[in-house]
């Protein structure tokens, strides 16, 4: 099963800070990567699927980047705020049972203070 | 905007006592799943539906847990008798299009197991 990796574990910035972080999951056999937001006590909500490497994806301050000859993708923030604080989650699709499923890395949960 | 539904969204209870949680998808969603999340890990994957019928089940512990989508909208996963071990966060999501890697899953806000 596919082993997804995310760093850091945790990380907090100031307001007006730019960040960014990693997921790193196997190249061989890729289909998909997904990108989830999860603000505490709500649902998490998709941000990104990409599927081809050189791929980019942007929404407002949010962009990723996809790799998949080496396996990884990273997400930036630029100009983070307090309301980009929650816990983000990368899922590569991979096959399974004849169909696939998505695999979860660990995420990296973000705090912006003001 | 739809939402995928769940309660309760707390639970907490204790061990070998019977806990049983709901899921409403957002209507015309064929496929359904349920995750659970372990403190400090990524959801992983219980049980997928497509429509009432079981797609993958091969995480369930089916010693313990069941899950069931009769009429293949609603759904209910139990837990029988919990355990410490399955105190976790319980997601359920939904999605249009099954069988396609660019489909994008639809989450409820969770139940938050506790097992005391």
């Amino acid at each position: 099963i596919l082993n997804v990796e995310q760093s850091p574990q945790s990380l907090h910035v100031q307001e007006g800070d730019s960040t960014n972080f990693t997921c790193s999951f196997p190249s061989s056999n890729f289909y998909a990567l997904h990108w989830y937001r999860w603000e505490t006590a709500k649902s998490p909500k998709a941000l990104f699927v990409m599927t081809l490497n050189g791929d980019e994806k942007k929404k407002g301050r949010i962009s990723a980047t996809l790799n998949t000859k080496e396996g990884y993708s990273y997400l930036y923030i630029k100009g983070s705020q307090p309301e980009d604080s929650a816990t983000y989650l990368c899922a590569p699709y991979t096959s399974w049972n004849q169909g696939g499923k998505l695999i979860f890395g660990q995420g990296t949960e973000l705090s912006v203070k003001p | 905007e739809a939402e995928v539904a769940q309660s309760p969204r707390y639970k907490i209870t204790e061990k070998s006592q019977a806990v049983a949680f709901w899921c409403d998808p957002i209507s015309g969603h064929a496929t359904l799943y349920w995750y659970r999340q372990i403190l400090g890990q990524g959801p992983e994957l219980l049980v997928q539906f497509q429509d009432e019928s079981v797609v993958d089940d091969s995480q369930l512990p089916k010693d313990r847990f069941s899950a069931e989508r009769l009429k293949g909208v609603d759904s209910t996963l139990k837990i029988q008798p919990a355990e410490l071990g399955d105190s976790a966060m319980y997601l359920c999501a939904s999605s249009f299009a099954p069988g396609s890697n660019r489909d994008t899953q639809y989450f409820g806000p969770g139940t938050r197991l506790t097992v005391l």
